[in-house]
């Protein structure tokens, strides 16, 4: 079956712009991961959806990150007014539940460069 | 609070051995384990539960020592495809999302 994909894969834009990142999870998971990679970091946790719950928000670096899920399924990551330091990677994963026994299958990620 | 994972890097020719090890400050619910080649997106390899051992391949286990709070990943007779960077990701009791270490890169050499 179809596994995660984000889009766009690449974007750059210049610093002060608004962008938004999608992904759309595997079809049946009710647990979607936003996540961010900087060159030679590990995975910084931003943000999860569990179901219609309310999300976890507690690794968004600052108010400038937002991100929604409609209809239980694909989630928009917005960050505003971007800034040189949010270049970096940034993946989406999606897993059957939130639950230490269930994993995470992530997606080939959106290369963000703010210029 | 972010795990520490050690070494940061290694190096090894085809069938050696290695031990990739995962230390929290805190104590775990459960570790999990993930390999990420370059470019591509990160792919699970195991989960670890409190109580519990997991292996998910054929020559790569871990081992979860709760006390200790830490967990290792051992590789055995290494092949050129186990090549990659290995995260660990720990989760805290209290429903937290996973926390991911900094990854240990390997390189696996013919």
């Amino acid at each position: 079956g179809a596994g995660v994909s984000q889009s766009p894969s690449n974007k750059v834009t210049e610093k002060g712009k608004d962008v938004e990142l999608r992904c759309d999870p595997i079809s049946g998971h009710t647990a979607l991961y936003w996540y961010r990679q900087s060159l030679g970091q590990g995975l910084e946790f931003l943000i999860y959806f569990q179901g219609n719950s309310a999300p976890d928000k507690s690794g968004l670096p600052s108010d400038r990150f937002s991100a929604e899920r409609t209809g239980g399924s694909v989630s928009t990551l917005t960050i505003q007014r971007t800034q040189q330091e949010d270049s970096a990677v940034y993946l989406c994963a999606s897993s059957l539940r939130i639950h230490s026994s269930y994993e995470q299958y992530f997606g080939p990620g959106t290369r963000l460069t703010v210029t | 609070q972010q795990p520490v994972q050690s070494p940061q890097a290694v190096i090894l020719r085809e069938g050696e051995d290695a031990v990739i090890n995962c230390s929290s400050s805190k104590a775990l619910y459960s570790v999990h384990w993930y390999r990420q080649k370059h470019g591509e997106a990160p792919v699970f390899l195991m989960i670890l539960l409190k109580g519990g051992e997991q292996k998910g391949h054929d020559k790569i286990s871990a081992s979860f020592n709760e006390k200790k709070q830490q967990s290792s990943l051992y590789l055995t007779a290494s092949q050129l495809s186990y090549s990659g960077t290995y995260f660990c990701g720990t989760e805290v009791p209290g429903n937290t999302p996973l926390v991911f270490g900094k990854g240990t890169r390997l390189s696996v050499i013919a």
